[in-house]
């Protein structure tokens, strides 16, 4: 049973262009959404997050959307990059002041072309 | 920056063998997690350590084991390893796990420790 679905396994943009990557959830109890990014070898990063109290958080060219209603989230990457390129992780927790057991997704990989 | 240090890197061992994995976490934090990672899955949560006591548990065989030391690193250890064990294996840390809904209390991975099991 995937709590945290990314139903999108591949995306490809050109450089300079919108990257928009989604995330579903089911489990209600979610309260904290992050993205993570990563490369190959090498462990996820952290990239932006939101907690379920807002609806938008914006990083640079990163920003996060959260619609509880629709238990949907997507991050807008503007302008994309070449580096940009890797792989994007949606990941979820929930219980209120419990600790960080994420729930990931299972990753969506954005390709920015030049 | 210091980040979050793992060792070994890459391990290979046969089935039935032990392993045991090590992570450091980022200096200041008190709780690591530790995450596998099997080929093309998401990475699932297995066990997270808070102040050197077990904090959560999540889809963790039997067959493994983990525990904090007092300097805060970790060690996961595998016993009577099977094929299904071979995967990428994560440590996290964070600083005080309570402060999720002040919206820091974002998890920095260490680059996994690769494990194949013959």
């Amino acid at each position: 049973d995937q709590q945290v679905k990314q139903n999108s396994p591949s995306l490809s943009v050109q450089e300079g262009r919108i990257s928009i990557l989604n995330c579903d959830y089911t489990n209600s109890m979610f309260d904290y959404f992050l993205w993570y990014k990563k490369y190959p070898a090498e462990g996820p990063t952290f990239l932006i997050s939101i907690s379920s109290i807002k609806d938008k958080n914006e990083d640079g060219r990163f920003t996060v959307f959260l619609n509880k209603s629709a238990k949907h989230l997507s991050l807008h990457i503007v302008p994309s990059q070449p580096g940009d390129s890797a792989v994007y992780f949606c990941a979820a927790s929930g219980g209120g002041g419990s600790n960080y057991k994420l729930t990931f997704g299972k990753g969506t990989l954005l390709t920015v072309n030049p | 920056a210091a980040g979050v240090i793992q060792s070994p890197r890459h391990l290979i061992k046969e089935k039935r063998e032990t392993a045991t994995l090590k992570c450091y976490p980022i200096p200041r934090h008190d709780t690591v997690y530790w995450y596998q990672q099997g080929p093309g899955q998401d990475p699932q949560f297995l066990i997270s350590f808070y102040e050197k006591m077990q904090s959560d548990k999540g889809s963790i065989p039997d067959r493994f084991s983990a525990q904090q030391f007092s300097d805060y690193h970790s060690e996961l250890n595998m016993s009577s390893l099977e094929l299904g064990d071979s995967a990428l294996y994560f440590c996290a840390s964070s600083a005080s796990w309570g402060r999720v809904a002040e919206g820091t209390g974002e998890l920095f991975f260490g680059e996994g420790s690769r494990l194949t099991v013959l």
